[in-house]
């Protein structure tokens, strides 16, 4: 199966951390991308994730781990533009670059 | 602004009728993604062209079909339009066909298509 399960809606507070976790289906799989989308706007990638563990970028980190199907983005120094959906996507096979995303999380970050 | 454009930004047409929607890669992107969203769901893979050639097909009707040109821009005809059509469609691209991690889909602004 395809499926990728993100949680629908998270709120955080500015200045704060929020993790936003994503399982999937573990058969196949070749690698996670987390994008952020504000509404209306196209996707713009934060990380990409291969191998088992941490990735930082700044205000940004993305976990992997491979055994388990899981995946987490976390945000810290919550700031009010971070305000947008998160969305999880998996590569699966070993010779095709199709991404299948989750239906993303919702963030909003109140002051 | 990833570099990669999206013509026409917004589209209403009505049901039954035929459009085309129009992409250009990045400066060097020789793979073109196009992408399906609707309000109740989330990005919905539908066709991948990779130098001129159909690469990989998604959850793709058979009322839609999409092709790759020599200069590598894109284009996706959405034909008997319906209104569930409606929704924003967005072509990505990236240089190769292999992830590694440098490699990532840059995606374009979208085309809204309104079906009424």
């Amino acid at each position: 199966g395809q499926n990728i399960d993100q949680p629908t809606e998270m709120t955080a507070t500015e200045g704060a951390i929020v993790q936003i976790n994503c399982t999937y289906q573990t058969s196949g799989f070749n690698g996670l991308f987390w994008y952020q989308q504000h509404a209306g706007e196209a996707p713009t990638f934060l990380s990409y994730n291969v191998l088992d563990g941490l990735e930082e970028k700044g205000r940004f980190s993305s976990f992997l781990s491979r055994s388990k199907g899981y995946s987490y983005l976390l945000l810290k120094e919550l700031q009010m533009k971070d305000s947008a959906s998160y969305l999880c996507a998996v590569i699966k096979g070993s010779n095709t670059d199709k991404l299948i995303f989750g239906t993303g999380t919702r963030l909003q970050v109140f002051p | 602004d990833s570099g990669v454009t999206q013509t026409p930004k917004h589209l209403i047409t009505a049901t039954g009728q035929r459009v085309t929607l129009r992409c250009s890669p990045r400066s060097g992107d020789l793979s073109v993604y196009w992408y399906q969203q609707s309000l109740d769901q989330g990005l919905q893979f539908l066709i991948q062209y990779y130098n001129g050639e159909e690469r990989a097909k998604g959850n793709i009707l058979e009322r839609f079909s999409a092709q790759q040109f020599p200069d590598l821009h894109s284009e996706l005809n959405l034909s008997s339009l319906e209104l569930g059509d409606s929704a924003l469609y967005f072509c990505a691209s990236s240089a190769r066909l292999a992830y590694p991690k440098d490699d990532t889909q840059y995606f374009g602004p979208g085309t809204r298509l309104t079906v009424l």
